[in-house]
């Protein structure tokens, strides 16, 4: 079975605080994203990337950065946290290549900024 | 591009009854369509997929769903709904390698 894990299921933190989110799968995916999770939003697509060291900006990238220096391992930083990133965060990866295959989640943090 | 829309941000449903929830996609190209769910706290589950194989794609726990070109739609049907498909759905395109589009979401409820 495909694993994906995240760091943390629950997270608070302080405004203005630098935030690590990591995930990791099992997989040998080559693709990973980073999602946020709003109500009446759907998810959006914050970055993803198809490769170690090769990131893409998603749909909203801002106030966000990301770090993939381990093939398994897709982290994503907040570097300066603010009340207005306060949401789910979800984690997947893919197989890379056609449109074919699906993404695994893990099971999301959930980060409050105060 | 792509893009994707959930008729239904809610659907209410009693046990037992059948369950439709809409997707209407928008694709330059041909894509592959994905149903997956959401319960609450948890993350997302594929329910099922279609890659232009079979238009009628059959999933777990008893959901499908069938592609139609003409209509551009990809509707989640259940025959008969159980307590435990409350949760939130997602339809999903994806017409190349690269990024997926998510709709919205839509809530189902089951009433005993």
């Amino acid at each position: 079975d495909v694993k994906v894990t995240q760091s943390s299921r629950y997270l608070v933190k302080r405004t203005g605080e630098k935030v690590f989110l990591e995930c990791v799968q099992d997989m040998d995916h080559e693709n990973m994203f980073w999602y946020r999770q709003d109500p009446g939003l759907g998810l959006r697509l914050i970055y993803f990337s198809y490769d170690v060291k090769m990131k893409e900006k998603g749909d909203i990238p801002e106030g966000y950065s990301v770090s993939r220096e381990k093939k398994e391992r897709f982290s994503l930083i907040l570097e300066s946290a603010s009340t207005n990133q306060t949401s789910m965060y979800l984690c997947a990866s893919s197989f890379s290549g056609s449109r074919v295959y699906e993404q695994y989640f893990g099971p999301g943090t959930r980060l409050t900024v105060t | 591009a792509q893009s994707v829309t959930q008729l239904d941000s809610h659907v209410s449903v009693s046990e037992g009854t059948p369950v439709l929830l809409r997707c209407n996609y928008s694709s330059s190209y041909s894509p592959s369509l994905f149903w997956y769910v959401q319960h609450p706290n948890k993350g997302l589950q594929l329910l099922l997929k279609y890659t232009s194989a079979a238009t009628l794609v059959k999933g777990i726990n008893g959901f499908e769903a069938e592609f139609k070109k003409s209509e551009t739609s990809f509707h989640l049907t259940k025959p008969s709904a159980h307590m435990s498909d409350a949760a939130e759905y997602f339809c999903v395109v994806r017409a190349n390698a690269g990024k997926s589009t998510f709709g919205d979401g839509t809530t189902l409820t089951v009433k005993p």
